[in-house]
């Protein structure tokens, strides 16, 4: 199984709106509405942002938010901060009681 | 409030082994799944692991399938993850998380760096 695919790196300005792609197949982010979103600061554990394509824990800003159609998923951040700076992961379940999660996309804010 | 405490890592031989713990607390341990994800040095997540509430099921990555053993301890609220024919590809911060396949991993552990080199 490939990770999902992600770009490595997005921009938005502060107060700016930024959207992170995650693209799998129809046996992982198509076939199933378990995809979560994590936030990593440097050093840090990654932190979840949103479970089940568009659900957002407790704490979590409503700035942040989630989608998917097709075999894509997507995170929105809106109103950017500059401590929304970090990596992002999305992950997948798979299919087989596997998880998959994506490469990493470095959010900047400029 | 929910903490999990990994430990256990630690720089070993190739082909050697290690066993990773998971201390958690603050919630009731014997009522969640519990996974185990792997992060090498400046690269992303990998999922490895999976075991269920009870410990009767379990779920490894195709990676690390005849190498790694996940078990649980659910009378000292403890995860474990045994690896064994270590290779260089395993070197990576392990972390604990709360939550199975589904990835729904609200809480995290801190991490516990294992290196395999000679």
């Amino acid at each position: 199984q490939s990770a999902l695919t992600q770009p490595p790196s997005a921009s938005g300005s502060r107060g700016q709106s930024v959207t992170i792609s995650c693209t799998g197949s129809t046996s992982d982010v198509g076939g199933y509405n378990y995809v979560s979103w994590f936030q990593q600061h440097p050093g840090k554990a990654p932190r979840l942002m949103i479970y089940e394509v568009n659900k957002r824990p407790s704490g979590v800003p409503d700035r942040f938010s989630g989608s998917k159609s097709g075999s894509t998923a997507s995170l929105t951040v809106s109103g950017l901060q500059a401590e929304d700076e970090a990596d992002y992961y999305c992950s997948s379940y798979a299919g087989s009681n596997s998880v998959l999660f994506g490469g990493g996309t470095k959010l900047t804010v400029l | 409030e929910v903490k999990l405490l990994e430990s256990g890592g630690g720089l070993v031989q190739p082909g050697g082994s290690l066993r990773l713990s998971c201390a958690a607390s603050g919630f009731s341990f014997s009522s969640y799944a519990m996974s185990w994800v792997r992060q090498a040095p400046g690269k992303g997540l990998q999922w490895v692991s999976s075991i269920n509430s009870s410990g009767g099921t379990t779920y490894l990555a195709d990676s690390v399938k005849g190498r790694f053993t996940i078990s649980r301890d659910n009378s000292k609220n403890t995860l474990f993850l045994q690896l064994n024919s270590l290779r260089a590809d395993d070197t990576a911060v392990y972390y604990c998380a709360k939550g199975g396949y589904y990835a729904r991993y609200e809480y995290w552990g801190q991490g516990t760096l294992v290196t395999v080199s000679s």
